[in-house]
């Protein structure tokens, strides 16, 4: 079945920076695009970017853009997110997700999030 | 960017009712529109993307309609399981910007 497993969240200052990872088995993961969306604590669902199944594309959420970068590595099935100039308004848990692959974008697997706090 | 608001923000209902809820777009996104529930402490669940079609293994009792910038999510009669947070994704555009959510709770 699809699994993801998240990591490289922590504990991190303003100005700081954190790289995530999401690693995924039970799929062919080069054929299939990859979001990340967070959740700030007690708030709703934020997209934050999508990168392209071959990694030629990608988008960012206006809040993000110029300080994140999503990458991925189809040999390891991880996609990344690198989290540079971070703010206290960053907190949030970071989820994974696969988009579903057909003629609109939709998220039809998702990670159990990793956890991003931004305190001084 | 586009905006989605969600109606109502939170909703009271018993097992066994019919619920709706709706969703409103800034602009005509067609179709591209999606649902999801999320329970506490878990991930979100896809439940209907293109704004009527049901997710594999997603309950029937669920059901999608609307086009242009008017959507409505309806369950037909409320199981234990469908108390959660239901959010609309809009996907016509880049910035795949969410509801803010509706929270449907037991009466």
């Amino acid at each position: 079945q699809v699994q993801f497993v998240e990591s490289g969240g922590g504990v991190v200052q303003p100005g700081g920076s954190l790289r995530l990872s999401c690693a995924a088995s039970g799929f062919t993961f080069s054929s299939y695009g990859m979001h990340w969306v967070r959740q700030a604590p007690g708030k709703g669902l934020e997209w934050v970017a999508f990168i392209g199944s071959d990694g030629s594309n990608k988008y960012y959420a206006d809040s993000v853009k110029g300080r994140f970068t999503i990458s991925r590595d189809n040999s390891k099935n991880t996609v990344y997110l690198q989290m540079n100039s971070l703010r206290p308004e960053d907190t949030a848990l970071y989820y994974c997700a696969k988009d579903r692959g057909m003629a609109t974008i939709s998220f039809d697997y998702w990670g159990q999030g990793t956890l991003g706090t931004v305190s001084s | 960017d586009i905006q989605m608001t969600q109606s109502p923000s939170s909703l009271s209902a018993s097992v066994g009712d019919r619920v709706t809820i709706t969703c409103r777009a800034s602009l005509n996104i067609a179709r591209y529109l999606n649902w999801y529930h999320q329970k506490p402490g878990k991930a979100p669940k896809l439940l209907i993307y293109a704004a009527s079609t049901l997710q594999s293994g997603v309950p029937s009792r669920f059901s999608g309609s609307g086009s242009g910038t008017d959507f409505t999510l309806t369950i037909s009669s409320l199981q234990p399981e469908d108390f959660a947070t239901y959010y609309c994704q809009q996907s016509y555009s880049a910035l795949y910007t969410f509801g803010q959510g509706t929270k449907l709770e037991i009466k």
